[in-house]
């Protein structure tokens, strides 16, 4: 299995502020790398694929970066909306794997 | 607009054979473009990819439970399920209904339903 390990696993910050997670892959995943947000009692929802790709309709405040085994998800301006948990998922395998979560929550 | 809901019983006894069916509407699932998944998260936990299948009744499970896992798709009903056997308090999650591009992301989701396994 692909392990997928995401720093921090929590943060606090304020509205306004820009957010970066990490996500490390045990090996090289190429640009495999999709990320989600869920918020409580919500589904997760797809906000990027294959690392930097944005789906239609999220906010362009969200970003994606990175290749091989490093990537980050950037929230540019932090909105009262997305204080949430992220996930990383690899997709390189057929059998894809999640990052623990970073909880994101207000300062 | 797709839709994705599951259903099946919220408490299972250990030992026993949690079944879940997850009812697609708004597209049919009986298409070459994408795959249908079950995942699920422990209360307050990550998320654990169970398995794929294609319309056509191709699987791919996780190693780690290809042992318990079955799932199968009903294209007549528009539907797929998700058999896991001898389970555990451990298979006490929410358990998820997805669609899977080819690419192995999930686009689309169901709202979760929790299953409990206890006696």
């Amino acid at each position: 299995d692909i392990q997928m390990t995401q720093s921090p696993s929590s943060l606090s910050a304020s509205v306004g502020d820009r957010v970066t997670i990490t996500c490390r892959a045990s090996q090289i995943i190429s640009r495999f790398l999709n990320w989600y947000q869920q918020k409580p009692g919500q589904a997760p929802k797809l906000l990027i694929s294959a690392a930097s790709s944005l789906q239609s309709g999220v906010p362009s405040r969200f970003s994606g970066s990175g290749s091989g085994t490093d990537f980050t998800l950037t929230i540019s301006s932090l909105q009262a909306e997305d204080f949430a948990t992220y996930y990383c998922q690899q997709s390189y395998r057929t059998s894809p794997t999640f990052g623990q979560g970073t909880k994101v929550e207000i300062k | 607009q797709l839709q994705l809901q599951e259903s099946g019983p919220g408490l299972v006894k250990p030992s026993e054979t949690l079944s879940l069916t997850c009812t697609v509407s708004g597209a049919s699932i009986n298409t070459n473009n994408y795959y249908w998944a079950w995942i699920r998260q422990p209360p307050g936990k990550g998320l654990e990819w169970i398995g794929n299948i294609y319309y056509s009744g191709s699987t791919y499970y996780n190693p780690s439970l290809k042992s318990r896992v079955t799932i199968s798709v009903d294209t007549s009903k528009n539907q797929f399920s998700l058999n896991l056997n001898s389970v555990t308090a451990a298979d006490t999650a929410i358990y998820y209904c997805a669609r899977s591009t080819k690419g192995y992301y999930f686009n689309y989701w169901g709202q979760g339903t929790l299953v409990t396994v206890s006696s």
